[in-house]
C-alpha cells in the first residue's frame, strides 16, 4: 500500500523552527518528485514547495523563500521541511504529497505558531 | 504566477443531481489541470489528472473536461459520500496554485 505520514508538527513561538519529516512507503520513492502543501484552519490548500527527484529542481512559494527549505533522503524514503522563523500566518496542517498528480497525500501534521 | 478561479464557492445539491464546476485559468495551462477532493478532517484525494483522466478507484460518475483556461468538474448523479469541497490545481507551471475550493452541500 502506497503511504505518506508526516511528523514533527506542534506548537512553536513565533520566531521559531521545526522540522517537518514524511515517511514513505509502498513505492518506489527515488521515482518521484514531492511535494509540500498547507492548509491554514478553515482556508483552502496552499502549494508551498516541490522537489525533484534528485533534488536538482527546487522550487518554494514566495511567501516561503529564504525561511523555509525543502530536502529528500532517497536512500531513507524521506521528505523533509525545514521551516525557520516562524510566523502566525504559518498556523496550518502541512501535507505532503507525491508526485505530478499529488497523489498520494499524507495525513497531514499541524503547526501551530503562536507564543 | 497562474490564478486559478473556481465557480461557484459553494453549492446545494441533492442526491442525484448533477453537479459541475468550473475553474479558470488566468493564462492557458493546455491540459495541466487536477482535481482534487477533500473531506472534513481528512487530506485531499485526487479525482482526475490531466483535465480528463480519472484517477484509478474513482467512482465514473466523476468526469473532467476542458483545455486552454476553462474546465469543469461534473458530478452525475450525486452520492451522499461526495459532499465534499473540490479544488483545481493547474500543474502547468510553479508555483502549482489551487483553486478557491468549491463547498458541495446537502441541499
Amino acid at each position: 500500500e502506497v503511504q505518506l505520514v508526516e511528523s514533527g508538527g506542534g506548537l512553536v513561538k513565533p520566531g521559531g523552527s521545526l522540522r517537518l519529516s514524511c515517511a514513505a512507503s509502498g513505492f518506489t520513492f527515488s521515482d518521484y518528485s514531492m511535494n509540500w502543501v498547507r492548509q491554514a484552519p478553515g482556508k483552502g490548500l496552499e502549494w508551498v514547495s516541490s522537489i525533484s527527484i534528485t533534488s536538482d529542481y527546487i522550487y518554494y512559494a514566495d511567501s516561503m523563500k529564504g525561511r523555509f527549505t525543502i530536502s529528500r533522503d532517497n536512500a531513507k524514503k524521506s521528505l523533509y521541511l525545514q521551516m525557520n522563523s516562524l510566523r502566525a500566518e504559518d498556523t496550518a496542517v502541512y501535507y505532503c504529497a507525491r508526485g505530478d498528480w499529488f497523489d498520494p497525500w499524507g495525513q497531514g501534521t499541524l503547526v501551530t505558531v503562536s507564543s | 504566477d497562474i490564478h486559478m478561479t473556481q465557480s461557484p464557492s459553494s453549492l446545494s445539491a441533492s442526491v442525484g443531481d448533477r453537479v459541475t464546476i468550473t475553474c479558470r485559468a488566468s493564462q492557458i495551462i493546455s491540459t495541466y489541470l487536477n482535481w482534487y477532493q477533500q473531506k472534513p478532517g481528512k487530506a485531499p484525494e485526487l479525482l482526475i489528472y490531466a483535465a480528463s483522466s480519472l484517477q484509478s478507484g474513482v467512482p465514473s460518475r466523476f468526469s473532467g473536461s476542458g483545455s486552454g483556461t476553462d474546465f469543469t468538474l461534473t458530478i452525475s448523479g450525486l452520492q451522499r459520500e461526495d459532499f465534499a469541497t473540490y479544488y483545481c490545481q493547474q500543474s502547468y507551471s510553479n508555483p502549482r496554485t489551487f483553486g478557491q475550493g468549491t463547498k458541495v452541500e446537502i441541499k
